[in-house]
């Protein structure tokens, strides 16, 4: 069975543009989650959706967004790019989004900032 | 999300078990302990986790204490591709903005030597 899938793999953008990530989860899972990992750290929360719908939301500015399409397939948005939006966009997916429930990862996509 | 503790390195010999510590003092009744690892460019792999029993899966074992506030994840037999960062991960019931939060400290960096 297919894992999480995340495309494109790497992407090169300048200061100000804006970029888009897609997110395909593990088919049957209805939850998908957002995180970013920065160099060096462990992956911060961004945004988790469950049935389209956004239910949790991390320490991120506005220039972050997302959505979820109805095959459960996620988008996130980043717009006025800056450098420290550099770094390893993470997507997990899981079958509710609920505690007990594991969430399972892509391998990211590397966005990098000149 | 309550803390949690871990020695950043440790080193174990192939073959050997693998004992990965972690404290979790402030734990709270109802939050799973969560172990995930993350090898170099990839994404986090989900190993197992726990309420208040042991639990064993093909990967690991996770030893849960019985007043919680600490676990230990246990390899059985290590080898060089189970060097990796492991995170050990305290994750609240959903609810809020929290929803779905998984909150990722630095981890310790697990080395298997030959």
């Amino acid at each position: 069975d297919a894992g999480v899938t995340q495309s494109p793999t790497h992407l090169i953008k300048t200061r100000g543009q804006h970029v888009t990530l897609r997110c395909s989860p593990i088919s049957g899972h209805k939850s998908v989650s957002w995180y970013q990992q920065v160099l060096g750290q462990g992956p911060q929360f961004i945004f988790q959706y469950y049935e389209k719908e956004e239910r949790g939301r991390g320490n991120f500015p506005d220039r972050f967004s997302a959505r979820q399409f109805p095959n459960y397939s996620s988008e996130l948005n980043v717009n006025a790019l800056l450098l420290g939006d550099s770094a390893l966009y993470l997507c997990a997916s899981s079958l509710d989004g609920r505690q007990n429930q594991p969430q399972h990862f892509g391998d990211g996509t590397r966005l990098s900032i000149l | 999300d309550a803390k949690t503790t871990q020695p950043p390195s440790m080193d174990c010999a192939e073959g050997r078990a693998a004992n990965l510590p972690c404290n979790h003092s402030t734990i709270s009744g109802n939050e799973y302990v969560y172990w995930y690892r993350q090898i170099h460019s990839q994404g986090p792999q989900y190993i197992i986790h726990g309420l208040k029993n042991n639990e064993t899966n093909e990967m690991a074992s996770l030893i849960i204490t019985e007043d919680r506030k600490s676990s230990t994840l246990i390899l059985p037999h290590a080898t060089l591709r189970d060097t990796a960062v492991y995170y050990c991960i305290v994750r609240a019931p959903s609810g809020g903005t929290s929803y779905g939060k998984l909150t990722f400290g630095q981890g310790t960096i697990l080395t298997v030597h030959p």
